[in-house]
């Protein structure tokens, strides 16, 4: 089975850096992904880790240390539209199939 | 605008009704999903189709059926629901399973 544990909710003001973290037990592991979701909107992707280390993507990155089951998604110059849920998503060995963790609120206030 | 498109946005239908949600993709992948989201929750898997042949049936109720009829469509058929299947249907699909899984806007369910 899978654990995935992030914060509920977290604040922010706009400009500055928020670190989401995400940590995780699993029985088989594949890779992680960051989603972000806006209220009433479908999941958007927004990085995959499957080793360890930092990947960067524009304002975003996102690092993994499969040894200690831990991710983060850094968001940098925080906007008013990166107010959304961010989901922590591993995927499974075998087949394949992701699950999501509770995902973590952020609000970005000016 | 996502590039995985579900029909219709709303739907209210009452507990003795059938009715169907669809999928489509045009982006040439093989492995498409269901997943039910309830509010401030994260999705759920329901279904996953591989090459069009459902490979995943997370222990879903029978009054929820998938059909797969090709390679870009997945629906969902919907009959005699309860007000508890209220929620948000989400379509995604990836090229193969490790891939990033692309989601549709969502069908929001109401059932009365």
């Amino acid at each position: 089975g899978q654990n995935i544990d992030q914060p509920t909710e977290m604040t922010a003001t706009e400009g500055a850096i928020v670190q989401i973290n995400c940590t995780y037990q699993t029985s088989g592991f594949n890779g992680l992904f960051w989603y972000q979701q806006h209220a009433g909107e479908a999941p958007t992707f927004l990085s995959y880790n499957v080793l360890d280390g930092l990947e960067e993507k524009g304002r975003f990155s996102s690092f993994l240390s499969r040894s200690k089951g831990y991710s983060y998604l850094l968001l940098k110059e925080l906007q008013m539209k990166d107010s959304a849920s961010y989901l922590c998503a591993v995927l499974n060995s075998g087949y394949s199939t992701l699950t999501f963790g509770k995902g973590t609120m952020l609000l970005v206030s000016p | 605008d996502t590039e995985v498109t579900q029909t219709p946005k709303h739907l209210v239908m009452g507990m003795t009704n059938k009715k169907s949600l669809k999928c489509e993709q045009h982006m040439g992948h093989r492995a498409m999903y269901w997943y039910k989201q309830k509010a401030k929750k994260p999705p759920e898997l329901m279904f996953v189709y591989s090459y069009e042949k459902l490979s995943i049936n997370e222990s879903v109720p029978s009054r929820f059926s998938p059909e797969c009829p090709n390679s870009s469509l997945l629906n969902l058929h919907l009959h005699a629901l309860q007000p508890e299947d209220s929620a948000l249907y989400l379509c995604a699909s990836s090229q193969r399973g490790a891939e990033p899984q692309h989601f549709g806007d969502g069908t929001r369910l109401s059932i009365l």
